[in-house]
């Protein structure tokens, strides 16, 4: 049965801090894997990984994936109070585009 | 929300009533998805349309149905509703090949 699991489930920071969000799977098929933020609403679209070892970056967030032992990170850097959220890790599995979603994980950050 | 649009936004419902939620993309997309959002549990997909005509069943179709009227829309039936289909629905649209999915902006339902 495929699988992600995300962790950890939850976590409180300060402001400034750094955070490093994990994703593990068990897919058949792999095609590539997804994060989302999800702030009170639906989840928005941050990063698509489909090759190991190769970082994707966008402002203070990057993430990278790794094939061989089938796990992904998503870092924040200098975290700050809008960045609270759900973080939601998915892979696509096969040619049909279906997603299968981790759990999430709920960062909150104090100011 | 990319073009997505959900109606209702909010509803609630007894035991055995019957509704349907309703979903609308003005971005050309191909691939249109159903999925449900419990707390704890992540996005569950029920049902999707890989292309007009088409549906397949998700990890979770029981107790639902659906519809692919035209490329826009993207219809989820509640036969007869029950409390363990509380939950929030959201559905979402994808243009193959790429495999990005966006997402509406979600109906929040009740099962009394």
């Amino acid at each position: 049965e495929d699988k992600v699991v995300q962790s950890p489930l939850s976590l409180v920071v300060h402001e400034g801090d750094t955070v490093t969000l994990n994703c593990s799977y068990e897919v058949t098929n792999f095609r590539s894997l997804l994060w989302y933020k999800q702030e009170k609403k639906a989840p928005t679209f941050l990063f698509m990984l489909t090759s190991s070892g190769i970082e994707k970056k966008s402002g203070r967030l990057s993430s990278i994936l790794d094939k061989k032992e089938l796990f992904s990170i998503l870092n924040i850097t200098a975290t700050q109070t809008g960045d609270s959220a759900i973080y939601l890790c998915a892979v696509v599995s096969g040619n049909t585009g279906k997603l299968i979603f981790g759990q999430g994980t709920t960062l909150q950050v104090k100011p | 929300n990319a073009g997505v649009t959900q109606t209702p936004k909010f509803q609630v419902l007894k035991t055995g009533q019957s509704m349907t939620l309703q979903c609308a993309q003005d971005m050309n997309h191909n691939s249109m998805y159903w999925y449900r959002q419990d707390p704890g549990m992540g996005l569950r997909l029920i049902y999707y349309s890989a292309s007009e005509g088409t549906t397949d069943k998700g990890e979770v179709p029981n107790g639902y149905n659906v519809s692919r009227l035209n490329k826009r829309e993207f219809s989820l039936r509640l036969e007869s509703a029950a409390p363990s289909q509380t939950s929030v629905y959201f559905c979402a649209i994808r243009q193959a090949p790429f495999h990005e999915q966006y997402f509406g902006p979600g109906t929040r339902l009740t099962v009394t």
